[in-house]
Parts: C-alpha cells; structure tokens; sequence
C-alpha cells in the first residue's frame, strides 16, 4: 500500500490556469508538508498543517491555497498559474515523533 | 533560522567503493534531528538514514552509516560497497522538534552521487 500518494504525478497547464493537486497519507501522521522543488533540486517546504490546522506558511503567493479537509488529506489549489511555477511539488507526512518525514511521489508541474 | 551546506554538487564512485558525501549545518537549537534522504531518477524522496542529536553512536542502516560531529555540526554519510542503485541526488536535511509537534525539514542543496562500473 502506498503511504503517501499524491495526484496527479504529471500536470501540463498553460499560464492563468487554476489548478489543484491532492495528497492523502495512510501511515496516521499528524503532520503533512508541502514542498517544491526547482529545476535545480533545491527543496523549499511551503507549507505545513498539524491535525487540519496551518503551522507554516513559508512566504508563499496567496495564488497557493492548502486545504486540510482531514488529518489524512492535503490539497494543493494554485490559482492563475505562471510561468515560475513550474517545478516538481511534494507531498510529505511526518509523525508526531520525528523518525523522519516521508513524501509522495511529487507531481511535476509545468506551465506553458 | 537554521542552515544546512553540502559543499559537494557532484561525486563519482566505483563500483563496490566506499564515498563518503559531506553535509555541515548551523544552529542554536539543542534538539533536533539529522537525515540523509536519496532521490534517484525516479524523482521519489527516500530516506536512508536519521539520527538524532542528542545520541553520541552513529547511527548505521547496512552499507549507510554516519559520522556526526555534534560540536563541528558535521553529518557526513558514507556509503560502503556502492552500487549502481546508489546513484542518485542525496540531501542531508535537519529538523528541530518542539513540544511534541513535528518541525519543517530543512534541505540541503544536494550531491549528485555517480556510481560507475
């Protein structure tokens, strides 16, 4: 069974879009991230909820929206997408005690 | 704010060789975790290896172990007998804990590892 999947895996859009990728996490973790990762495989956390409440929101455009229906499941909207959004994001849970977090599959965002 | 450095964009390796990767942070916190994750092509995140900082052993995961320095803020990986399978990116990241509530992971830029035959 997949721990934390995340969809869709490839999304091609073109510029003033509105998209949404969707997270969800089997292992019971508390905590679920986002992150983004440029062309240069820098990773740069954007978000992070604990238990459906928002505890980091990292100078992020308000274009991106997180929402938190459960504990389990963490939806990314981008609205009016650009150019410079293109990049691969991630989806990542970690427990309440830090053996590490552990990401989806990411989904490669690219804006045209 | 905490900083992680991995001052080595690139490393090749024989095969069945030993690579250590190198990765030093920055921080005033006294709790807090230390990881190397793996990326190969595949682009999914893997985690290999944690420790934790109040923890003198180095912690060891088969052919992975680590050499922590508390005092130089070093976390060196060392990959023994590497494989091909063992070429991918790999992130040092650091994590802070409070109060019971998981922090951010905080990457490193990466090293590319290449394992050749």
């Amino acid at each position: 069974d997949t721990a934390v999947s995340q969809t869709p895996k490839y999304l091609v859009t073109q510029m003033g879009n509105d998209k949404s990728i969707k997270c969800e996490q089997n292992l019971g973790h508390d905590t679920m991230y986002w992150y983004k990762q440029d062309s240069k495989k820098f990773l740069k956390i954007m978000f992070s909820y604990n238990n459906k409440e928002l505890i980091i929101n990292e100078t992020v455009p308000n274009r991106f929206s997180p929402k938190s229906p459960d504990k389990a499941h963490l939806n990314l909207h981008i609205n009016s997408l650009e150019l410079g959004d293109s990049a691969v994001y991630f989806c990542a849970s970690s427990a309440r005690w830090p053996v590490g977090a552990f990401f989806g599959q990411g989904t490669r965002l690219t804006v045209v | 704010a905490q900083t992680v450095t991995q001052s080595q964009p690139e490393m090749s390796v024989q095969e069945a060789e030993t690579v250590t990767l190198s990765c030093t942070y920055d921080t005033s916190e006294n709790n807090y975790y230390l990881f190397w994750y793996k990326q190969p092509p595949s682009r999914q995140m893997i985690l290999v290896i944690r420790q934790e900082a109040y923890k003198q052993q180095n912690a060891t995961e088969n052919r992975f172990s680590v050499n922590f320095q508390k005092a130089a803020k070093s976390f060196s990986l060392k990959i023994s007998d590497s494989q091909l399978g063992d070429t991918a990116m790999y992130f040092c990241a650091f994590m802070t804990w409070d109060t019971g509530t998981a922090s951010k992971l905080t990457f490193g830029t990466g090293t590319r590892l290449q394992v050749t035959l």
